[in-house]
């Protein structure tokens, strides 16, 4: 059964704080991650994408993968109120199907 | 670009019945996938259908079934309602290729009573 596993949170930061969030995949063999953001009452919308090991910026947002660890993260810097939200991460290998982890809250306070 | 539609909105239904959801993919996306979102599983994969062939299962009852049409248009349809499947139903659209991105509808919540 693969499956990819974060922290349920609450996690709680001030504002411009950066955010850390984690997660780990048991399939060795998957290939792309992602990580999606899901307000409240809203469907999950896609912020980052990372295909190999190593760092990936996108704005304040930084993305890192480590394969041999089956570790993927999510760093958010300068943390706004606006980026409270439930955070999904998610990995597939070729034509598989895309697994998601039950998302880690994020609360950033001002 | 229009994004993925998802039909209805809200719908309510009572055990034993059973209701179809429609989704309509970003124009040009060949691929949709089915999720259901509760608070206390996430999400959780039900089908993928590209150029109107079910790619992928995930590991519901054959009460959930899906389809999809020359348009790419899909369907997915669960009969015999239970309580349980009370949540709310994700649709999403990609290209079709591997390791591709999705994009998500605003959902059917569907509740069972």
């Amino acid at each position: 059964q693969k499956e990819v596993e974060q922290n349920s949170g609450p996690l709680s930061v001030p504002e411009g704080a950066i955010a850390s969030l984690n997660c780990t995949y048991s399939d060795r063999v998957s290939q792309s991650f992602f990580w999606y953001r899901q307000y409240s009452g809203k469907s999950p919308e896609l912020i980052m994408s990372i295909y190999s090991n190593g760092d990936k910026e996108d704005g304040r947002f930084t993305a890192q993968l480590n394969k041999a660890s089956q570790y993927v993260s999510l760093l958010i810097r300068d943390s706004q109120p606006s980026d409270s939200a439930t955070y999904l991460c998610a990995s597939n290998q070729a034509g598989t199907a895309l697994i998601f982890g039950k998302g880690t809250t994020l609360s950033v306070s001002s | 670009k229009a994004g993925v539609t998802q039909t209805p909105r809200y719908l309510i239904k009572t055990r034993g019945q059973q209701v179809t959801l429609s989704c309509s993919p970003i124009s040009g996306h060949r691929s949709v996938s089915w999720y259901q979102q509760t608070p206390g599983q996430g999400l959780q994969f039900l089908f993928e259908y590209f150029s109107e062939t079910q790619r992928n299962k995930g590991n519901f009852p054959g009460r959930f079934s899906g389809r999809q049409f020359s348009n790419s248009r899909s369907e997915m349809n669960v009969s015999t309602l239970e309580l349980g499947d009370s949540a709310l139903y994700l649709c999403a659209s990609s290209l079709g290729q591997s390791n591709e991105k999705l994009f998500f509808g605003s959902g059917t919540q569907l509740s069972v009573l």
